[in-house]
């Protein structure tokens, strides 16, 4: 499958531990993108990647969350002293070249904090 | 329009029958606009993208047009399915390919 991947696909945690999620861009895809997704709700823009450097970040993303994409490949979503409020969906999405329009999403990541 | 919104939030048909949904959108420094299906447990799929005001899209018994100068997309389905079940999510897209801005979305349920 060479689709975007993302690890794991579910995660439970309790609150107050910190979590992180693994994703795996379509290979030849330099532009790597986080969502939020709520119930009821659209996906939420949290940060994206052109190669290794973060090019944007939403205010969403509070000191508690960092993402990394150390070798403009794979990339991080670490989710520290997690609230019952980080429960969601987060899905990656990657996409090719500066002007693509086209983003294609992984299956997401299902975060429960208890 | 600030945001971008979905109407209706949910609809439930009868398989065959044909439906439609809105997007509405900020007109201005309009970029792309992206149509997604997104099948429960499954990746949201690309439709759809469009950037030119008149835009027509056709993807089997799926369409879409766009009018940029009045900030509104329609999704046609024409003719649905029981597997048209799904959640159809629009999405701005940025002028330098960054961020997308999602609306909230249209819940389709089809009967068989």
């Amino acid at each position: 499958d060479t689709g975007v991947s993302q690890n794991p696909r579910h995660k439970i945690t309790k609150r107050g531990q910190n979590v992180t999620f693994r994703c795996d861009p379509i290979s030849e895809h330099n532009r790597l993108y986080w969502y939020r997704q709520t119930l009821g709700q659209g996906p939420e823009f949290l940060t994206y990647f052109q190669n290794e450097a973060q090019l944007e970040k939403s205010r969403l993303l509070s000191d508690r969350f960092s993402a990394e994409r150390p070798k403009g490949s794979f990339s991080t979503l670490e989710i520290q002293r997690t609230e019952q409020g980080d429960s969601a969906m987060y899905l990656c999405a990657s996409s090719k070249g500066t002007t693509s329009y086209e983003q294609y999403f992984g299956p997401g990541t299902r975060l429960t904090v208890t | 329009i600030l945001n971008v919104e979905q109407s209706p939030q949910s609809l439930h048909v009868q398989e065959g029958d044909s439906t439609n949904f809105t997007c509405s959108f900020p007109s201005s420094n309009f970029y792309a606009l992206h149509w997604y299906r997104w099948e429960t447990a499954k990746s949201p799929e690309a439709l759809f993208v469009m950037t030119l005001n008149g835009d027509e899209k056709k993807k089997g018994r799926i369409s879409a047009t766009l009018n940029t100068k009045e900030g509104y997309s329609y999704l046609y389905i024409k003719g649905s399915q029981p597997e048209d079940s799904a959640t159809y999510l629009c999405a701005q897209g940025a002028t330098n390919a960054g961020k997308s801005t999602f609306g909230d979305g249209t819940t389709l349920t089809v009967k068989p």
